[in-house]
């Protein structure tokens, strides 16, 4: 199947700081992206997805940036608050989807 | 959040008993999906179907069996022969099998012993 790098595994920043998760994938036949986000022992929620005919698509804090000639897209979150705490999962659509392994994200009050 | 459940939320089975997950939609959605979650790592796709009465292996398909006869309803068996089926079990429906967001269930906790 699909091999979907996504990094780094955790991640700790500071309330009001930056954060960004990277993947990077091989199937150049994927046009759809989202981002999931876990809490735990929660079900996954939808933050943002982005169509292969965007570059970037932003939603108040949360932003996604997709370079499909270099196969990866990044999720940023601005301004960090202690609730953004979670496994954040990025996904690509095709006939199935495939997951990246999550990163575990801790925003230090 | 609404629309996609399974049932039950926790299930403790003996080692060597075959077990049903229960996954239901009522978003009208064609594709339905399978997942397994185990500590620390992403969702493995184990089953996926895209019609009623189809269905095709995700990544991890030995030892899981699937039916989709209704449009709703997806059932997950997890069998004997899966060497190591205690995990988190999420399903997840779409509206089309590519390009369009997927809706996970609340997921089942299966503990085998």
């Amino acid at each position: 199947g699909e091999n979907v790098e996504q990094h780094p595994s955790t991640l700790s920043v500071q309330e009001g700081d930056s954060a960004v998760i990277k993947c990077t994938y091989s199937d150049s036949a994927s046009n759809y992206f989202p981002w999931y986000k876990q809490e735990l022992g929660k079900r996954p929620q939808l933050i943002i997805d982005i169509r292969s005919n965007v570059g970037e698509k932003k939603d108040q804090r949360i932003a996604v940036t997709l370079n499909k000639t270099a196969k990866h897209f990044s999720l940023h979150i601005t301004e960090t608050q202690p609730e953004d705490s979670a496994v954040y999962f990025c996904s690509l659509g095709g006939n199935q989807f495939y997951f990246g392994t999550g990163t575990s994200l801790t925003v230090i009050p | 959040d609404g629309g996609i459940t399974q049932s039950p939320k926790y299930l403790f089975r003996k080692e060597g008993q075959n077990v049903t997950l229960s996954c239901e939609q009522n978003l009208n959605h064609d594709a339905m999906y399978w997942y397994r979650q185990d500590p620390g790592q992403g969702l493995r796709l184990i089953y996926y179907s895209q019609i009623v009465n189809d269905f095709q292996k995700g990544d991890i398909a030995e030892g899981y069996s699937v039916s989709r006869e209704k449009k709703e309803s997806f059932p997950l068996t997890v069998t004997s022969a899966q060497k190591n089926p205690t995990a988190f079990y999420l399903c997840a429906s779409s509206s089309g099998a590519r390009n369009y967001e997927q809706y996970f269930g609340p997921g089942t906790r299966l503990t085998v012993t």
